[in-house]
C-alpha cells in the first residue's frame, strides 16, 4: 500500500488560494488519489478524485503529475468555512479487496 | 453519492458493555467497511464487512473485540465489545461506490466512561 505523507497544518485567509500536496512515492499503477475534507465531529466528506494529469470539479482542483508520485489540492478562494481536515486517500481494488490507507491529514486553519 | 446513515450518532457507555452501532445504506452496495478514529487521530481500517460471510479484519483488530454482520447488501452493524475507554472513538461506516471511490457516514462517536 502506498504510504501518504501531507503538511500536518497550514494557514490561509479568506479569498486566497490554498495548494496542499501529498507525497504517495510507492503509488501503484491501479491506485487512484482521492481528497477527503473533515469537520469535527463528522464523517469524512468526498471532495475530489483523479488518476492523471487534472481534475475539476465546482468545489477544488486535482493536479497529478505524470509520475503520480504526489498530488496537490487546490482549493479555490476558501472561507472561514473551509476549515478542516483534508486527507489524501491513496488506493482501490486488488485481489485482497479494496485497499486504501489514509495518511495524518493536513489542518486547514481559514482566518478572517 | 450512496446516503449512509449510523446508529446511534453518539453514546456514553459504561466500561465493560458492549455496544453495536448500525449502518444503512440507501441502495445496495458490494464492499462496506468499518473504520475507528481515535480522538485528534487519522482513520484506521478495522475490516471489511461481507455479505453473507465472515468479515475480514485488518491487522490489530479481532472477530471476538469487533464483531460484525452483514446480512445484506444495504446493512452492517458493528459490535464494539467489553469496552474499555480506549475504544473512545468514532466509528464510521463506509461503502465503495463507482468503482474507485469509498464514501463514508456521519460517524458513530463512542464515548466510554
Amino acid at each position: 500500500l502506498a504510504k501518504t505523507t501531507q503538511p500536518i497544518s497550514m494557514d490561509s485567509y479568506e479569498g486566497q488560494e490554498v495548494n496542499i500536496t501529498c507525497s504517495h512515492n510507492n503509488i501503484a499503477t491501479n491506485d487512484y488519489i482521492t481528497w477527503y475534507q473533515q469537520f469535527p465531529s463528522q464523517g469524512p466528506r468526498f471532495i475530489i478524485q483523479g488518476y492523471k494529469t487534472k481534475v475539476t470539479n465546482e468545489v477544488a482542483s486535482l493536479f497529478i503529475p505524470a509520475d503520480r508520485k504526489s498530488s496537490t489540492l487546490s482549493l479555490p478562494r476558501v472561507s472561514l468555512s473551509d476549515t478542516a481536515v483534508y486527507y489524501c486517500l491513496v488506493g482501490d481494488w486488488d485481489t485482497g479487496g479494496f485497499k486504501t490507507i489514509f495518511g495524518a491529514g493536513t489542518r486547514l486553519f481559514v482566518k478572517a | 453519492s450512496a446516503v449512509i446513515s449510523q446508529k446511534p450518532s453518539r453514546d456514553i457507555c459504561q466500561r465493560g458493555t458492549s455496544l453495536t452501532i448500525q449502518c444503512q445504506v440507501d441502495s445496495q452496495v458490494t464492499m462496506m467497511f468499518w473504520y475507528r478514529q481515535q480522538p485528534g487521530q487519522s482513520l484506521t481500517l478495522i475490516a471489511t464487512a461481507n455479505q453473507g460471510s465472515e468479515a475480514t479484519y485488518e491487522s490489530g483488530f479481532v472477530i471476538d473485540k469487533f464483531p460484525i454482520s452483514r446480512p445484506n447488501l444495504t446493512f452492517s452493524t458493528l459490535t464494539v465489545s467489553n469496552m474499555s475507554p480506549e475504544d473512545s472513538s468514532i466509528y464510521l461506516c463506509s461503502v465503495a461506490q463507482g468503482g474507485h471511490t469509498i464514501y463514508f457516514g456521519e460517524g458513530s462517536w463512542l464515548t466510554v466512561v
